[in-house]
């Protein structure tokens, strides 16, 4: 089983608001990665979590905050967005984080910043 | 610094038509290197990879074989599908080179026609 899953599918959030997104898998992967995809581009990188610590931020805004609870769990929260952090945020996980090894994706979360 | 250069899209066939999707790369010694595949809505599937030279990776009738000689990785299948129509994804990941993150082409847009 290659699965990760991510929730929720869509989110819709006003510029004030607090929200959070999660991952999760089982496949007892030791790296997990968040992603951002606009539309008809490439995913860029975000967040590399290696063994439970944040190992590469790629100068991402402070207004994405990355966490990883356990070896399973990535959550993404989210506070005072702006529109153009409008996208489709796709989580990732490989069995470590190695040039060797390939990552597998969920299906994402759409999100809408109004 | 590293890169991936794929062709441009978008590609449209007559189901059963052969397919070949080109893929240049530019790199230090010897990255990994994969195809992934995005479905509308979805996330990013990982379709096949190849970690050394003159490997190949297949998978659901695609094939690519890395080129060291060439720096390619051409993504092919002798006979294509209304279903196969999707963006597809040329990357590579490098030891060492951009903390070992996964580099992507800019994706090729795929529609097959009936």
């Amino acid at each position: 089983d290659t699965e990760v899953t991510q929730t929720p599918k869509h989110l819709v959030m006003g510029m004030t608001n607090k929200k959070s997104l999660k991952c999760e898998q089982h496949m007892g992967h030791r790296a997990m990665y968040w992603y951002k995809q606009k539309a008809k581009k490439p995913p860029e990188l975000m967040f590399v979590y290696s063994y439970e610590k944040l190992s590469i931020n790629e100068s991402v805004p402070s207004r994405f905050s990355p966490e990883c609870p356990n070896s399973s769990l990535l959550n993404l929260h989210l506070h005072a967005l702006q529109p153009e952090d409008s996208a489709l945020y796709l989580c990732a996980s490989s069995h470590r984080d190695f040039y060797l090894v390939e990552q597998y994706f969920g299906p994402g979360t759409r999100l809408t910043v109004t | 610094g590293d890169s991936v250069t794929q062709m441009e899209g978008p590609v449209t066939l007559s189901e059963e038509a052969f397919l070949t999707i080109n893929c240049t790369y530019t790199a230090t010694g010897y990255p990994s290197l994969f195809w992934y595949v995005q479905y509308p809505g979805e996330g990013l599937q990982l379709l096949l990879k190849a970690t050394k030279a003159d490997d190949k990776g297949s998978n659901k009738g695609f094939e690519a074989t890395y080129r060291k000689e060439t720096t390619s990785f051409h993504l092919e299948k002798g006979s294509v599908q209304v279903s196969d129509s999707a963006v597809y994804f040329c990357a590579l990941r490098n030891y060492g080179g951009s903390q070992g993150n996964l580099i992507f082409g800019k994706g090729t847009k795929l529609s097959v026609k009936p």
